[in-house]
């Protein structure tokens, strides 16, 4: 079963725009994992943000965690055409890091 | 980062037989491994977990003599889909972790599966 949930279920942006998604889940978690999705393709890990973590940099990824909320959020900055792809937030909730992936967020980066 | 393969990337069966998927970690040694089933522009839905030297673990609603799943080495689990039919064509993922590194999971390129 899924535990995430994320918005937008879709984002159509510009190169060069700020692209923000959001992801919620229901139980506690040991971490909150986010992957990117080409079409047809397999995950690409992206991020992995601690549950005694707020906030993570990777390039032009931020990620977010707001524990007492139980949502995490993604931010693409200077978005570019080849970040076209499907965003999935993912949560780690049990001893052998099963996760379990929200619904994804199709983004896509016009030229 | 770390790398896992999966074997074959696309296959194409007649209903009623049975298909084997291969899912390596390269690099690394993974006690579990997982795997995923995804439906067109639908999210990923785990069907189970794969430890090695056990037996799987299967999330419920999957049934286990259908979708067979052995781990037999640290760096090798394989799932059978038994009998095809139709409606087990899919985009079939599987996963592993390092468990020496953090709990970061990287998932092998998938295997498409069409079943006439």
């Amino acid at each position: 079963s899924q535990q995430g949930e994320e918005d937008p279920q879709a984002l159509s942006i510009q190169e060069g725009e700020n692209a923000t998604m959001n992801c919620s889940y229901k139980t506690s978690i040991n971490n909150l994992q986010w992957y990117r999705q080409n079409s047809g393709r397999g995950l690409v890990h992206l991020i992995l943000i601690r549950s005694n973590e707020r906030e993570k940099h990777s390039g032009r990824l931020r990620v977010t965690l707001d524990t007492s909320k139980k949502s995490s959020s993604l931010l693409i900055t200077a978005s570019r055409a080849a970040d076209t792809a499907s965003y999935f937030c993912a949560t780690d909730t049990d001893s052998w890091g099963k996760l379990q992936f929200g619904a994804g967020t199709q983004v896509v980066v016009t030229p | 980062g770390a790398v896992v393969s999966q074997h074959p990337s696309r296959v194409i069966c007649k209903s009623g037989t049975s298909v084997k998927i291969e899912c390596r970690s390269l690099d690394f040694q993974a006690t579990t491994m997982f795997w995923y089933r995804q439906f067109p522009k639908q999210s990923l839905m785990l069907m189970a977990t794969s430890n090695e030297g056990s037996k799987a673990t299967y999330e419920q609603g999957v049934e286990k003599d259908k979708f067979l799943i052995n781990h037999a080495s640290l760096t090798l689990s394989t799932l059978t889909v038994t009998s095809a039919h139709p409606e087990d064509s899919s985009f079939y993922i599987c996963s592993a972790s390092d468990q020496l590194s953090d709990r970061t999971q990287y998932f092998g390129p998938g295997t498409r599966l069409l079943v006439l």
